[in-house]
């Protein structure tokens, strides 16, 4: 059951360029979506959401987009530095508590 | 900063054993989760929890899981007899408020059995 799905299981970036994370999802009933920042034995930390009444939310370095007639999002990080190198996760959810979540992006900033 | 804090960091136990994983919220929080990592794949949504009891429960949430909030503080998962493919990062979370919002995670329980 793949509702969310993150199709780069890997990206490589150079520094203080653009990285693009992009998550795919298929459940139309999917009202809220968040993205995560996963470093090795740690658990997920929160980075930015968006709510599907807008298509866009920026904090500092990291924008979110939301295409919903396209179900896609996307994450923008920029400048990319050394140390966003980690594991991306997008999860979504439909109004409830349970977050379902994709299988993540690694993301290798290189100096 | 608070935290979600959880012990151990890492257990093994025998297959067929019982094991509790112990998590403390962030104190002001309110809604409770646990969530599991199987190596290399996704993180997986376990059960919610609210006001002392299960609010969603996955597929995976099966008779022989179960959660607890013994005091104001602690919130375990219990697996009552663990298989192989009970080995997984486990993950709590909590978050405040009524709506959906950002769950913070715990650092995680590498549970192993052997």
């Amino acid at each position: 059951d793949q509702q969310v799905k993150q199709n780069s299981p890997s990206l490589s970036v150079q520094e203080g360029r653009i990285s693009i994370l992009n998550c795919d999802y298929t459940n139309s009933m999917f009202d809220y979506f968040l993205w995560y920042k996963k470093y090795p034995a740690e658990g997920p930390t929160f980075l930015i959401s968006i709510s599907s009444i807008k298509d866009k939310n920026e904090d500092g370095r990291f924008t979110v987009f939301l295409n919903k007639s396209a179900k896609h999002l996307s994450l923008h990080i920029v400048p990319s530095q050394p140390g966003d190198s980690a594991v991306y996760f997008c999860a979504a959810s439909a109004g409830t508590y349970k977050y379902i979540f994709g299988t993540g992006t690694r993301l290798k900033v290189l100096a | 900063e608070p935290e979600v804090t959880q012990t151990p960091s890492h257990q093994v136990t025998q297959m067929g054993q019982e094991v509790i994983l112990h998590c403390v919220p962030i104190s002001n929080h309110l809604y409770f989760y646990w969530y599991r990592q199987i190596l290399g794949q996704k993180v997986e949504f376990l059960v919610s929890f609210y006001n002392n009891e299960i609010s969603e429960k996955s597929e995976i949430f099966d008779d022989q899981f179960s959660v607890e909030r013994p005091d104001g503080s602690n919130f375990t998962l219990k697996i009552r007899s663990t298989k192989l493919e009970d080995s997984a990062m486990y993950f709590c979370a909590s978050t405040f408020g009524t709506g959906v919002n950002e769950q913070f995670f715990g650092p995680g329980t590498r549970l192993t059995v052997l």
